[in-house]
């Protein structure tokens, strides 16, 4: 099984509190991992990117960081959440040609 | 970098009708995929369907199927008997070979709704 986990399925958070979504996968080890946001009405966009344990890559200027203390597990955080952090927030993994999606999470910054 | 261009927004047909979505590419990769992606109003993202773009045969999927044109960097998505089910956002994909940093590139998507 190459299933990912997500969590929590929704949340609302204020302007400036933490943020802390997980991610963790099953199946093959050393899995290339990603964090994906998707703005209302908009496709997907690439925010961070790791191929192994304590490796991050980071594809744009943001408020978020991300980490990835265990093999199977992705982590997404923020210190002060913005109002333009809303969005829908998926894991993913690179797996046989071909990608894997979470459920996601729906963020709502009030 | 690569782009991915999806040039209908929104589509509407009836059942049981055949559509056709657009998609195109700008890469100067030469081994690449190619996906469809499905994301119904759960939001959860579901493959539709892939195509390796070393394959001169186009990929089908029962009801599913492309037409990829690698010279014209096309690969648009053809849905026939069309089933309410199918009403979703549809997003085209596009990554290099190794699967790297670059992540997937998705188009704009294409939202479709099919009539009863």
């Amino acid at each position: 099984s190459q299933t990912i986990h997500q969590w929590p399925a929704t949340l609302v958070q204020p302007v400036g509190s933490p943020l802390s979504l997980e991610c963790t996968v099953e199946g093959t080890s050393n899995p290339n991992l990603y964090w994906y946001r998707q703005a209302a009405g908009r496709g997907l966009q690439l925010l961070f990117y790791s191929v192994g344990i304590g490796q991050i890559s980071s594809e744009v200027p943001q408020n978020l960081s991300a980490s990835r203390p265990q093999d199977r597990q992705f982590i997404l955080s923020s210190k002060k959440l913005l109002l333009s952090d809303s969005g829908f927030y998926l894991c993913a993994r690179w797996v046989n040609y071909g990608y894997t999606f979470g459920s996601g999470t729906r963020l709502t910054v009030v | 970098a690569q782009t991915v261009t999806q040039s209908q927004p929104e589509m509407s047909v009836q059942e049981a009708e055949t559509v056709t979505l657009s998609c195109t590419y700008d890469t100067s990769e030469n081994n690449y995929y190619l996906f469809w992606y499905k994301q119904p109003p759960s939001r959860q993202m579901i493959l539709v369907i892939r195509q390796e773009a070393y394959k001169q045969q186009n990929a089908t999927e029962n009801r599913f199927s492309v037409n990829f044109q690698k010279a014209a960097k096309s690969f648009s998505l053809k849905i026939s008997d069309s089933q309410l089910g199918d009403t979703a956002m549809y997003f085209c994909a596009f990554i290099n070979s190794g699967g790297g940093a670059d992540g997937l590139t998705f188009g704009k998507g294409t939202h479709l709704i099919i009539q009863p």
